[in-house]
C-alpha cells in the first residue's frame, strides 16, 4: 500500500483565499483524522471520521474550517477564507479501528502558508 | 494545565548513552499511551505503546507507565545519531479509543 496520500504537499496562498487540502487514507482503514501542527500549539486534532461519518469536530477552530468525507477513500479539509494564523502543517492520518491497537498512520502533510 | 505535558528540550545525549523522555497527563481515566517519533520535516510514526503499569521493552526502547503518578516515559538504550528526532507522547481516554491527545514533543539530539 502507498500509505496515506495528501495533496498538495505545499500550498502558498493569500489571505482571504479558499484553501482545500486533500487526503486519501490507507485502503481498509475505517478512521480518518485531520491534525494541524504548529510550533506554538504542537499537534492538534481538528476532526475525525469513522466510516465516513464525522465523530468529533471539537478541535475545528472556527466556522472557516470544514471537512468532508464523501467516501471511504477521500477526504477534504477546507479553509474559507484563509488567514495568516492558519499557516501550519496539516496532517491526515488513518487507522483500522477494529484491530484493537490504536495505531494511526500519518500522511506526509501539507505545509500551508497564508500570506 | 495542558492535558499532556512534555519537556520541549532540546535534550542532548551522547551516543551510546541512555536517553530518557518523560510525559505527564492530567486525565486520571486515561487508558492507553503512545510514543511517536517525528524526524524533522517528516510525519509522526508510532514506535511504542503501553496499556498497563510497568515496563514494556521493544529492542532498544522501553516504555514505562505509572498510572498512580500519571506519568509515562520512554527510555532509549545505546542511543544512536539516527535517534535524533522529536518524540511525541500521546494519550487516549479508553483502550481502543481512537482519539489521541498529543504532547508538545521533546526534541532529542544524539551527539556522536
Amino acid at each position: 500500500d502507498a500509505g496515506v496520500i495528501q495533496s498538495p504537499r505545499h500550498e502558498v496562498t493569500e489571505m482571504g483565499q479558499e484553501v482545500t487540502l486533500r487526503c486519501k487514507p490507507i485502503s481498509g482503514h475505517d478512521y480518518l483524522f485531520w491534525y494541524r501542527q504548529t510550533m506554538m500549539r504542537g499537534l492538534e486534532l481538528l476532526i475525525y471520521f469513522n466510516n465516513n461519518v464525522p465523530i468529533d469536530d471539537s478541535g475545528m477552530p472556527e466556522d472557516r474550517f470544514s471537512a468532508k468525507m464523501p467516501n471511504a477513500s477521500f477526504s477534504t479539509l477546507k479553509i474559507q477564507p484563509s488567514e495568516p494564523r492558519d499557516s501550519a502543517v496539516y496532517f491526515c492520518a488513518s487507522s483500522f479501528g477494529s484491530g484493537g491497537l490504536v495505531e494511526q498512520f500519518f500522511g506526509p502533510g501539507t505545509r500551508l502558508t497564508v500570506l | 494545565q495542558k492535558e499532556v505535558e512534555q519537556n520541549s528540550g532540546p535534550l542532548s545525549v551522547p551516543e551510546g548513552a541512555i536517553a530518557s523522555l518523560n510525559c505527564t497527563y492530567s486525565d486520571r481515566g486515561s487508558q492507553s499511551f503512545f510514543w511517536y517519533r517525528q524526524y524533522s520535516g517528516k510525519s509522526p510514526e508510532l514506535i511504542m505503546f503501553i496499556y498497563s503499569n510497568g515496563d514494556k521493552e521493544d529492542g532498544r526502547f522501553t516504555a514505562q507507565l505509572n498510572k498512580a503518578s500519571q506519568y509515562v516515559s520512554l527510555l532509549i538504550r545505546d542511543s544512536q545519531p539516527s535517534d535524533s528526532a522529536t518524540y511525541l507522547c500521546a494519550v487516549s481516554l479508553h483502550q481502543g479509543a481512537q482519539k489521541l491527545v498529543f504532547g508538545q514533543g521533546t526534541r532529542l539530539t544524539i551527539n556522536p
